[in-house]
């Protein structure tokens, strides 16, 4: 079946100190995986998508098939970047996009 | 209001009323969803529609009777429901089934069953 993991509930860094917020999805298929981020009191918006390569807001996510993980990677992580994170598989059959548990990153000044 | 819109942005209902929830986009997009958000628990796809017609009803209590009169609208009507259905309840649209572009959300619909 589809599933998307994020292991990580809560994410705690400081200003400035890398940020790695994982992702593993099951899917026989071929995936298409995405990021979205949900900042305090907005609604929840697209932050990346695996199929366009692109880095936004400084975070980059690379789909490894050989691990199954789409991990989300910023190397310096800004206070604005606090926020809940939430991994995406989009799958063909009836066009869903399932969301893992999500990651609330909270960045320490 | 351009992008996806829900009202009311906060409920509360007693178990034996009935309310319902709206959303509306503005995007020109075909396909629209319902999606429920609970605390410690991942968005949980609740219904599809593509050009008005349902294609999906993932396991949805009856309670929950969704509508699409066009592509623009889209209602979830709500009856006799549960304490652990308060949620927040999140529409989002897109231009197609087909499209991995992504998903619009609107910002939801607070619910809280009491």
């Amino acid at each position: 079946a589809q599933r998307v993991t994020q292991p990580e509930k809560l994410l705690s860094v400081f200003k400035g100190a890398p940020v790695e917020l994982k992702c593993n999805y099951s899917y026989s298929g071929s995936p298409e995986l995405f990021w979205y981020v949900q900042y305090s009191r907005q609604r929840l918006q697209l932050l990346l998508r695996h199929i366009s390569r692109e880095s936004i807001k400084g975070f980059t996510a690379d789909l490894n098939k050989g691990e199954t993980s789409f991990h989300l990677k910023k190397p310096f992580a800004q206070e604005e970047d606090s926020a809940m994170y939430y991994c995406a598989l989009y799958y063909n059959q009836g066009g869903k996009l399932i969301f893992g548990q999500g990651t609330e990153l909270s960045v320490k000044p | 209001e351009t992008g996806v819109t829900q009202t009311p942005r906060h409920l509360v209902m007693g178990m034996t009323n009935k309310k319902s929830l709206k959303c509306e986009q503005h995007l020109g997009h075909n396909a629209m969803y319902w999606y429920k958000q609970s605390a410690k628990k991942p968005l949980e796809l609740m219904f599809v529609y593509n050009f008005k017609e349902q294609t999906e009803n993932n396991s949805v209590p009856s309670r929950f009777s969704p509508e699409c009169p066009n592509s623009s609208h889209l209602f979830l009507h709500l009856h006799t429901l549960q304490p652990e259905d308060s949620a927040l309840y999140l529409c989002a649209s897109s231009q197609d089934l087909g499209t991995s572009y992504g998903y619009t959300f609107g910002s939801g619909t607070r619910l809280t069953v009491v």
